[in-house]
């Protein structure tokens, strides 16, 4: 089975704070695909970055970077110097062969940052 | 390039009316999916089309939800009749394909509840 565990449900930082949001994912398949999305309060599910299981090595964007280590079958994601404007729910999902390559989601990670 | 494009953004009805909502995906796009997101969750696959035809609907509660996407663009989600617990975020996505890498754009979104 498929499936995505987001343990923290929320979050809240002080401005410039680094904060890290952990993923733990589940799945037989050999093959698979890891992302992360935002959704401010707007609603939209915004793309963040996405992951293939054959490639760990890690990756920074700006403010921005993600450990991938399928040694513990995580997918964290770090955001440096926190803004006001990255408070939002944070999601990680899986897709999977095995999961009918559907996208299967975490409950999502509610992040504020406070100025 | 526009994004996903969903209507209307809220609704209220009262229980056992219908509704129906609009996505005009991502242009290009063959793939399309209505997620229902409960509050306080991550969203969860309805159904998806590959052009015109259903790939996987097996989380649709097809005794009052019915989707279609007759030209293989745009596409309709309709609720009838609907219940209290049908209360939701439903969300559009679309993707260039099917398959684990590819990567999902959602929409904006439309907010139901149902009284």
């Amino acid at each position: 089975a498929q499936k995505v565990t987001q343990a923290q449900t929320e979050i809240s930082v002080v401005e410039k704070e680094d904060v890290t949001l952990d993923c733990v994912y589940e799945t037989r398949d050999t093959t698979y695909y890891l992302f992360w999305y935002k959704q401010p309060p707007s609603g939209e599910l915004v793309f963040l970055i996405r992951r293939n299981s054959f490639d760990e090595q890690n990756e920074i964007s700006g403010r921005y970077s993600w450990n991938f280590q399928k040694s513990t079958s995580s997918f964290n994601f770090t955001i440096t110097a926190s803004q006001v404007v990255d408070s939002a729910v944070y999601f990680c999902a899986l897709k999977s062969q095995g999961g009918s390559e559907k996208l299967v989601f975490g409950k999502g990670m509610k992040l504020t940052v406070n100025p | 390039e526009a994004g996903v494009a969903q209507s209307p953004r809220y609704k209220i009805i009262e229980k056992r009316q219908s509704v129906a909502f609009w996505c005009n995906p991502i242009s290009g796009h063959a793939t399309l999916y209505w997620y229902q997101q409960i509050l306080g969750q991550g969203p969860k696959l309805l159904i998806q089309f590959q052009n015109n035809g259903v790939v996987d609907d097996s989380q649709l509660p097809k005794d009052r939800f019915s989707a279609e996407r007759l030209k293989g663009v745009d596409s309709t989600l309709k609720i009838q009749p609907a219940k209290l617990e049908d209360s939701a975020v439903y969300l559009c996505a679309s993707s260039l394909a099917t398959g684990r890498k590819e990567t999902q754009y959602f929409g904006p979104g439309t907010r139901l509840l149902v009284l």
